[in-house]
């Protein structure tokens, strides 16, 4: 109930090109999807953010695309970058409940 | 200048020792977190406190006892350390408890048990 399952568990792109990265969850009181981004030897950072009172939210090149009703959302890179290799979670939290629950990352390489 | 601070950086050490890993933020936060990410890159929340008071204890073995002298600092002390304790343990603070605050995690420390 509490979990957030995501994929895929690596993923390499070219420059240029899109990163798509998704994640599931089967908590319906979950209403806080942020993602974090970590990169090797360091904490993860918070990226990008959305409540599902939304259905897209962009900041820059990262965009989440929200589905409420199939329980999922997904991390878009427009334009990836060598810069952008790093270690990307997914997570959800509700208003009842108490720390973030995290997916379990997705590795992405992006290749010059 | 780095908001959240932990040392050591590098921890290794032998089955059966205790050990204490310190994290301190001056981002003035009133919420601070342990996180364990084992060798898959799992992350999960071991405890959280607000102020100075215990608010999350997820299922973890009683050798690991937080601690948190003021609202600042968020201490972690791990006795009769396994071989499964082996991780890298990030601190992170929040500016308050609330579901969606967003979290600033330190560098993390990488325990070694031999």
């Amino acid at each position: 109930q509490q979990q957030v399952k995501q994929s895929p568990q690596s993923l390499i792109v070219q420059k240029g090109g899109i990163s798509i990265i998704n994640c599931a969850y089967e908590n319906t009181a979950f209403d806080y999807f942020p993602w974090y981004q970590q990169f090797p030897g360091k904490g993860p950072a918070l990226l990008i953010a959305i409540r599902p009172d939304v259905s897209e939210k962009k900041e820059g090149r990262f965009t989440i695309s929200f589905n409420k009703s199939a329980k999922q959302f997904s991390l878009h890179i427009m334009d990836s970058q060598p810069g952008d290799s790093a270690t990307y979670f997914c997570a959800g939290s509700n208003q009842a409940g108490t720390a973030l629950i995290f997916g379990k990352g997705t590795t992405l390489s992006v290749s010059s | 200048d780095t908001a959240v601070s932990q040392t050591p950086k590098y921890l290794v050490t032998q089955m059966g020792n205790d050990k204490s890993i310190k994290c301190e933020q001056n981002l003035g936060h009133d919420t601070m977190y342990w996180y364990k990410q084992d060798s898959k890159k799992f992350l999960k929340i071991m405890f959280s406190y607000n102020n100075k008071e215990l608010i999350i204890n997820e299922t973890v073995p009683n050798r690991f006892s937080p601690k948190s002298p003021d609202k600042a600092h968020l201490n972690l002390h791990i006795n009769s350390l396994e071989l499964g304790d082996s991780a890298v343990y990030f601190c992170a603070s929040s500016q308050d408890d609330s579901y969606n605050s967003p979290l600033h995690f330190g560098n993390g420390t990488r325990l070694t048990v031999t």
